[in-house]
């Protein structure tokens, strides 16, 4: 069982390069989820996606965009990047419910210089 | 609006001494906290979980949490570190119309002594 997987686990981007990062999910789980780790701030939420066909902003939305593909499969995209975007980014998914954990991926080292 | 403050960024104790991690919450529902452990390289896993049951919460790998919603507080203990425990632990806050959606900690790393 693989759980949330993402891809790529490395990337090195000039400013203004675009770029996809992958993430699917084998465990069936309606909601899906796109954080970025900065050092001393924890993680914060970017998008995320309730139920297949749905996208929403989370906390620090500008400079993203997502797709919600299927049931399994949530992908961000920065259309131009900028050195303020490297960071570390997890995908995360929850089944329905109140109270359940989020299961997260092993995240994506993203350095733009 | 939720928020959560882990008190630290940084605790170093000696193997086998009391683990003491602080987080407190801001909610203006009754939350559900976690506590998630990240080590190097490597993705979060969830520790454990309060989702208003029983106010002391047993998790993975000894560590427990205690609710106080008196103090707004959810701080995670181990009574003896093991050398394995060194990591960066995150407390996290969501409610019940907030779905899944986490509101993290800014993270505590944990140093581990011999």
């Amino acid at each position: 069982n693989a759980g949330v997987t993402q891809t790529p686990k490395f990337q090195v981007l000039k400013t203004g390069q675009s770029m996809t990062l992958q993430c699917a999910q084998d465990m069936n789980h309606n909601s899906m989820y796109w954080y970025r780790q900065d050092p001393g701030m924890g993680l914060r939420l970017i998008y995320y996606s309730a139920s297949e066909g749905t996208t929403d902003k989370g906390e620090v939305p500008n400079g993203y965009n997502v797709s919600r593909l299927n049931k399994r499969e949530f992908s961000l995209r920065l259309e131009s990047a900028a050195p303020s975007q490297t960071s570390v980014y997890f995908c995360a998914s929850t089944p329905v419910g109140r109270s359940t954990e989020a299961f997260f991926g092993q995240g994506t080292r993203l350095t733009v210089v | 609006a939720q928020s959560v403050t882990q008190l630290g960024s940084h605790v170093s104790v000696s193997e086998g001494a009391l683990v003491l991690l602080r987080c407190n919450y801001s909610s203006s529902v009754p939350p559900y906290l976690f506590w998630y452990v990240q080590y190097p390289n490597q993705g979060l896993q969830l520790l454990l979980k309060y989702t208003s049951a029983a106010t002391l919460v047993k998790g993975i790998n000894g560590f427990e949490a205690e609710f106080k919603k008196s103090e707004t507080s959810f701080h995670l203990t181990k009574p003896s570190a093991h050398m394995s425990d060194a990591a960066e632990y995150f407390c996290a806050v969501s409610n019940y119309n907030q779905g899944g959606k986490l509101i993290f900690g800014q993270g505590t790393e944990l140093s581990v002594k011999p």
